[in-house]
This record gives structure tokens, C-alpha cells and sequence, in this order.
């Protein structure tokens, strides 16, 4: 059975920095792209970022509202997905999802969603 | 980026409604589009990729259909736990971008 499990959220301060973890399980985690979404309280959803397999360069992809703040990487010796988030605003307050990528047809789709993780940025 | 409308934003059906919702991409996308269900308080969940190839495990109730700018949902016979808000995405080209989602609830 596949699960993300996100860890890491919690209460920040404007400025400050915290980083997430998505831990993978039931699936050969190497060969897949993760990607990250969030959503802010009452509101829809939004794309964070992504990276590639290894096999695919293990290169990323970033919203332009977070590019240059937030990094993701990826240890998979541990199957685990990271999110990296400096220099937090307001707006980046948003319950975070992690999610594994899969090829349809020639292009990379979400096809499993962990519970989300609450990042609350607050002074 | 590729910006997503849905109509309706929100209606209210009965169970054994036939539903349908419709999905629309600023520009053509191919068939790169996935619909997702999410419950309040829950991640979303994947109903539909590739425009209209069912995901492993949905019931067939759930369909969709559409190429290049306009895409459908359809719900055949609309169940109790179909309750939810329903989100079109694009993954053609980043930013993947989302539809600002429909609410169905109960009439």
C-alpha cells in the first residue's frame, strides 16, 4: 500500500525557516518524482514545486511565489521527500501535502497524496 | 501559466442525481488534465487522469471526457460520499495550475 506521511509543520514566525518531511512507503520510492501542493485555510489548492527521479536528472521545478525561498530535495537511501521553506510569510501559511508522481502518457501526475502537514506563520 | 475555470462553483444535487461539471483551460492542454475529489478536512484524492482514464479503484460512476480547452466530470448517479469539492488540474506545462473547485452538496 502506498503512504506519504508529511512531518515537520508547526508555528513559525515571519522570516524564520522550517523544513518538511514526506516519508514514502510501499513503493520503490527512487523511481518516482515527488511533488509538494498546499492549501491555505478555506481556499483551493496550489502547486509548491517538484523534482525528478535520479533516472530524470533529479531536477526541480518551483511556483514562481515561492521560487528562490523554498528547496525541495530528496534522500532515497531513506524514501524521503523534503521541503525547505525560508525566509516564511503570512501567505505561506497553508496546510502542506506531499505527493508521488507518476508518468501518464508522457507527463508527471499526482497520483497519491499524503494527510498534510500545518504550517502556521504567525508573529 | 495556464489558467483553470470551473462552473459551478457550487450546487446542490439528490442522490441518484446524474451530475456534471465542467473544466476550462486558458489554453489547450492535450488531454493533460486530472480531477481530484477532496473531503473537508482530507488530502485530495485522484478520480481521474489523462482527461478521461479512470484512476485504479474509483467507481465507474465517476467519467470524464475532453481534449484541449474543455473538459467535463460527470457523476452518473450521485452517491452519499460523492459529497465533496472537485478540482480540475493541468499538469501540461508549469506552473500545474487547479481549477478553483466545485462544491457538491445535498439538495
Amino acid at each position: 500500500e502506498v503512504q506519504l506521511v508529511e512531518s515537520g509543520g508547526g508555528l513559525v514566525q515571519p522570516g524564520r525557516s522550517l523544513r518538511l518531511s514526506c516519508t514514502a512507503s510501499g513503493f520503490t520510492f527512487g523511481d518516482y518524482a515527488m511533488s509538494w501542493f498546499r492549501q491555505a485555510p478555506g481556499k483551493g489548492l496550489e502547486w509548491v514545486g517538484f523534482i525528478r527521479s535520479k533516472a530524470y536528472g533529479g531536477t526541480t521545478e518551483y511556483a514562481a511565489s515561492v521560487k528562490g525561498r523554498f528547496t525541495i530535495s530528496r534522500d532515497d537511501s531513506k524514501s524521503i521527500a523534503y521541503l525547505q521553506m525560508n525566509s516564511l510569510k503570512t501567505e505561506d501559511t497553508a496546510v502542506y501535502y506531499c505527493t508521488r508522481e507518476s508518468l501518464w502518457f508522457g507527463e508527471w501526475g499526482s497520483d497519491y497524496w499524503g494527510q498534510g502537514t500545518l504550517v502556521t506563520v504567525s508573529s | 501559466a495556464i489558467r483553470m475555470t470551473q462552473s459551478p462553483s457550487s450546487f446542490s444535487a439528490s442522490t441518484g442525481d446524474r451530475v456534471t461539471i465542467t473544466c476550462r483551460a486558458s489554453q489547450g492542454i492535450s488531454s493533460y488534465l486530472a480531477w481530484y475529489q477532496q473531503k473537508p478536512g482530507k488530502a485530495p484524492k485522484l478520480l481521474i487522469y489523462a482527461a478521461s482514464t479512470l484512476q485504479s479503484g474509483v467507481p465507474s460512476r465517476f467519467s470524464g471526457s475532453g481534449s484541449g480547452t474543455d473538459f467535463t466530470l460527470t457523476i452518473s448517479c450521485l452517491q452519499s460520499e460523492d459529497f465533496a469539492t472537485y478540482y480540475c488540474q493541468q499538469y501540461y506545462s508549469y506552473p500545474i495550475t487547479f481549477g478553483p473547485g466545485t462544491k457538491v452538496d445535498i439538495k
